[in-house]
């Protein structure tokens, strides 16, 4: 089983740019997330989505972009790429709001 | 603000020793409160979780306590080794009504030396 397969592993973005971190899981899960990780600063939510053609902001969703067109992908959009988008990114997702969340190997981006 | 805080942020304690994380929160409608473990250059994976409805919960050598009142809860791991070097997050969420996402708190990363 594959479970939650992030793409890519790592990017170097230049100011400015755009990209799009790709995410796909076949478990068949309702919920899927976007986090970013800082140093010393956990997980902290970026968008959600409990369903296919719904999603919601989290707790830092400026400067971010999603969609969900699919119950497998959710692909997060980065328009105009800040240094302070370095960061590394998980995607995860599970059945329900409380069940266990499943994560993908992360995305390490680089602004420069 | 942060809705779920975790202290310590780091610790170190000898093979054997039972290392212990806490974390607290204030909204009362979560009703799922799982610990991720997070080992370099891999994403968290669930590691135990439990529910309001019961005070502790035991898979192996990992114990959660849970104190409804005072909101908060704990992660005691036994006979710690020098494997469960990691980091350690403490989450919350809910699915009821509200649909509060998983929030993490800042985690703690723990060393074991032999």
């Amino acid at each position: 089983n594959a479970g939650v397969t992030q793409t890519p592993k790592f990017r170097i973005l230049k100011i400015g740019q755009s990209m799009t971190l790709q995410c796909t899981q076949d478990m068949n899960h309702n919920y899927m997330y976007w986090y970013r990780q800082d140093p010393g600063m956990g997980l902290k939510l970026i968008y959600y989505s409990v369903g296919a053609g719904i999603t919601d902001k989290g707790e830092v969703p400026n400067g971010y972009n999603v969609s969900r067109s699919t119950t497998e992908d959710f692909p997060l959009r980065l328009e105009l790429a800040a240094p302070s988008q370095t960061s590394v990114y998980f995607c995860a997702s599970s059945y329900g709001g409380n069940t266990e969340a499943f994560f993908g190997q992360g995305t390490r981006l680089t602004v420069v | 603000q942060q809705q779920v805080k975790q202290s310590p942020q780091s610790l170190i304690v000898q093979k054997g020793g039972i290392p212990i994380i806490n974390c607290a929160y204030e909204n009362t409608a979560f009703d799922y409160f799982p610990w991720y473990q997070q080992f370099p250059g891999k994403g968290p994976a669930l590691l135990i979780a439990i529910r309001p409805d019961v005070s502790e919960k035991k898979e192996g050598r990992f114990t959660i306590s849970f104190n409804k009142s005072a909101k908060q809860f704990s992660l005691h791991i036994m006979d710690s080794q020098p494997g469960d070097s990691a980091t350690y997050f403490c989450a919350a969420s809910t699915g009821l009504s509200g649909n509060t996402p998983l929030v993490f708190g800042k985690g703690t990363r723990l060393s074991v030396i032999a």
